[in-house]
């Protein structure tokens, strides 16, 4: 099956300052990779996605690359407040499920004011 | 707004009894539910697959007579936590995709299971 690794596990970085998430997979055939903000005691909270025939995507501050070649994804938040602060996942769809979701291990943003 | 809703999302109960949670999706049908489990400060592990219709397909290593899973119609899907011990204990997350295959996977608010 799939396996995605997400660093690093923690990052705080000074509010107004960029934030970059790191996540590679493994199975060539993914085509589908979603990111997920989760607040503490939430569910998480989609905040972008991209498919494997485009190489990035911007939404505001929000954006997310991806290089398919290397297999790997990354996400690049711009102008960070102190709402941004949460636990961020990527993921990665796993082909021979419906529709079944491979989840990094989790980056820990905060955001100094 | 929200598209799944998930119900409770605190429940305290005793070891031994059974605790049922619901996942609905809200304005749309889902012929397909997802059940994760999250310990904390850790990633989602997906439990089960659940199929309205049909019976459910757990992964591997979940104990399918421990969490019952119920997808009786196209909005709404049960997890119940039968015979529950306090290793049960745990946020359970349920989520669901309006379009189907590759598309974006929505999450209920989760719901977070103490067995005393």
């Amino acid at each position: 099956g799939e396996n995605v690794e997400q660093h690093p596990s923690t990052l705080s970085v000074q509010e107004g300052d960029s934030a970059v998430i790191k996540c590679t997979y493994s199975d060539s055939a993914s085509n589908y990779f979603p990111w997920y903000k989760q607040e503490l005691g939430k569910g998480p909270q989609l905040i972008i996605d991209i498919r494997s025939n485009v190489g990035e995507k911007k939404d505001q501050r929000i954006a997310v690359t991806l290089n398919k070649t290397a297999k790997h994804f990354s996400l690049h938040i711009t102008e960070t407040q102190p709402e941004d602060s949460a636990v961020y996942f990527c993921a990665a769809v796993d082909q021979t499920g419906a529709n079944n979701l491979f989840f990094g291990t989790g980056t820990r943003l905060t955001v100094i004011p | 707004g929200a598209v799944v809703s998930q119900h409770p999302s605190w429940v305290i109960c005793k070891s031994g009894t059974s605790v049922k949670i619901e996942c609905r999706s809200l304005d749309f049908q889902a012929t397909t539910m997802f059940w994760y489990r999250q310990f904390p400060k850790q990633s989602l592990m997906l439990m089960a697959t659940s199929n309205e219709g049909s019976k459910a397909t757990y992964e591997q290593g979940v104990e399918k007579d421990k969490f019952l899973i119920n997808h009786a119609s196209l909005t709404l899907s049960t997890l119940t936590v039968t015979s529950a011990h306090p290793e049960d204990s745990s946020f359970y997350i349920c989520s669901a995709s309006r379009e189907g295959r590759n598309s974006p996977l929505h999450f209920g608010n989760g719901t977070r299971l103490t067995v005393t």
